[in-house]
């Protein structure tokens, strides 16, 4: 069974901060997607990444793919970033059954 | 292109009802899912479908139905609802993109209060 672990699941800090989320999955995930989703409840896409790293904007998502780890990076962070923010694996089929989330991390940005 | 529709948004239910909720994307894509989310716990694939004709039980598939007899429709139904099956429910759909990784696209989700 694919398992993805997520960490802070609560993460408050200062406007301007340089925020750092992580995500570890397990043996059998072979791409990671990160997720947003605002207080209204909708979800969106951020990332998806099988190796390196990725970079819109902000935000700057990594994988390590020998360590099964992947971290998502928030530079100059604004409160209108406060959301959360989901972890998610796809197997080797890219994600078409279906994906497996972390728990998300709820980040609350301070003015 | 409205995306992934989901309806109804709010829907509350006796035990012991049915329903069905809707999920529809105007973006041909192949595959869809419907996950279920719960307070402190992450999103759990509930069926998905790799194609009209085509659909797979997920991680938490009792109680529910799907069918897919069209690429754009994807309706989950609740057989005998119970409270144990209140909960926010996302539908998604997906494409293949470069790289092998799909693209996922959600619906704005329904709230389901069973009582």
């Amino acid at each position: 069974k694919n398992e993805v672990e997520q960490s802070p699941q609560n993460l408050t800090a200062q406007e301007g901060e340089f925020i750092t989320i992580n995500c570890s999955y397990s043996v059998g995930i072979s791409a990671l997607h990160w997720l947003q989703q605002h207080p209204g409840g909708g979800i969106v896409s951020l990332f998806m990444l099988s190796s390196g790293k990725k970079k819109h904007g902000r935000l700057i998502a990594t994988i390590n793919i020998q360590e099964k780890h992947s971290s998502l990076h928030i530079t100059a962070s604004h409160p209108r970033d406060s959301a959360v923010y989901i972890c998610a694996g796809g197997g080797p089929g890219g994600g078409a059954d279906g994906l497996t989330f972390g728990k998300g991390t709820h980040l609350i940005i301070q003015p | 292109n409205a995306g992934v529709t989901q309806t109804p948004k709010f829907q509350v239910l006796k035990t012991g009802q049915s329903m069905t909720l809707q999920c529809a994307q105007d973006m041909n894509h192949e595959y869809m899912s419907w996950y279920r989310q719960d307070p402190g716990m992450g999103l759990r694939l509930i069926h998905y479908s790799v194609g009209a004709g085509i659909t797979d039980q997920g991680e938490v598939p009792n109680g529910y139905n799907v069918s897919r007899s069209t690429t754009e429709d994807f309706p989950l139904r609740l057989l005998s609802a119970a409270p144990s099956q209140t909960s926010v429910y996302f539908c998604a759909s997906s494409t293949r993109a470069l790289g092998g990784i799909n693209i996922q696209y959600f619906g704005a989700g329904t709230r389901l209060s069973v009582l």
